[in-house]
């Protein structure tokens, strides 16, 4: 079965400063990978995804993330971070069967709070 | 496109009664899923459906009911509501193909006290 380890709970950082969040999955073939971020009381909105390709993937908002197969990684990055990006970010793996629904599991999530 | 809709916004229970949580999405997708979030955990899959008809368990059944309407709706019932299930709901859908990620409702707030 497929998991998701987000290490960190709770990150602070000062705005302006560069962010890394990271995200460890087990999965026993190539995975579908995405990170999601979502603002207190709302939904999840999707910032970027890999499923094939450069492992090297940007999204929405100015986020980044890399996949590394062999450290079974795939942590999100921005070069310099907003006050506006004060949110939850969820990591989440997909598993993909022929005729059958995908199935995504979720990390338990990573806390992003910015300083001014 | 209102893309994914969940109702109601916010719900309060006594334990023992039902209801039932309502979404509908308008992107004609084929996939529908129910998922609660609670603090720390994450967000756990309760139950899925691939298709209009179908609907298979996830990781949490325990305790709910789902009924795929038809292809745009998606409900989500607690026959006798418990205080573990005081959660926030989240519906999603999903375009076939598995590099489309997830779109989800803006969720329910349930209470069960």
């Amino acid at each position: 079965a497929q998991s998701v380890t987000q290490p960190d709970i709770h990150i602070t950082v000062s705005e302006g400063a560069s962010l890394e969040l990271r995200c460890n999955y087990s999965y026993g073939a190539t995975p579908y990978l995405f990170w999601y971020v979502q603002s207190p009381g709302q939904g999840l909105q999707l910032l970027l995804k890999y499923f094939s390709g450069d492992t090297l993937v940007q999204g929405i908002k100015g986020f980044e993330a890399e996949f590394k197969r062999s450290q079974s990684s795939f942590n999100l990055r921005k070069p310099s971070v907003h006050w506006s990006d004060a949110a939850e970010y969820f990591c989440a793996v997909g598993a993909w069967g022929t005729g059958t629904a995908s199935k995504l599991t979720f990390g338990t999530g990573t806390r992003l709070q910015v300083t001014l | 496109n209102a893309g994914v809709t969940q109702t109601p916004k916010f719900q309060v229970l006594k334990t023992g009664q039902s209801m039932t949580l309502q979404c509908a999405q308008d992107m004609n997708h084929n996939s529908m899923y129910w998922y609660r979030q609670d603090p720390g955990m994450g967000l756990r899959l309760i139950y899925y459906s691939a298709s209009e008809g179908t609907t298979d368990k996830g990781e949490v059944p325990n305790g709910y009911n789902v009924s795929r309407l038809n292809k745009r709706e998606f409900s989500l019932r607690l026959e006798s509501a418990a205080p573990s299930q005081t959660s926030v709901y989240f519906c999603a859908s999903n375009k076939d193909g598995g590099e489309y990620g997830y779109t989800f409702g803006s969720g329910t707030r349930l209470t069960v006290v």
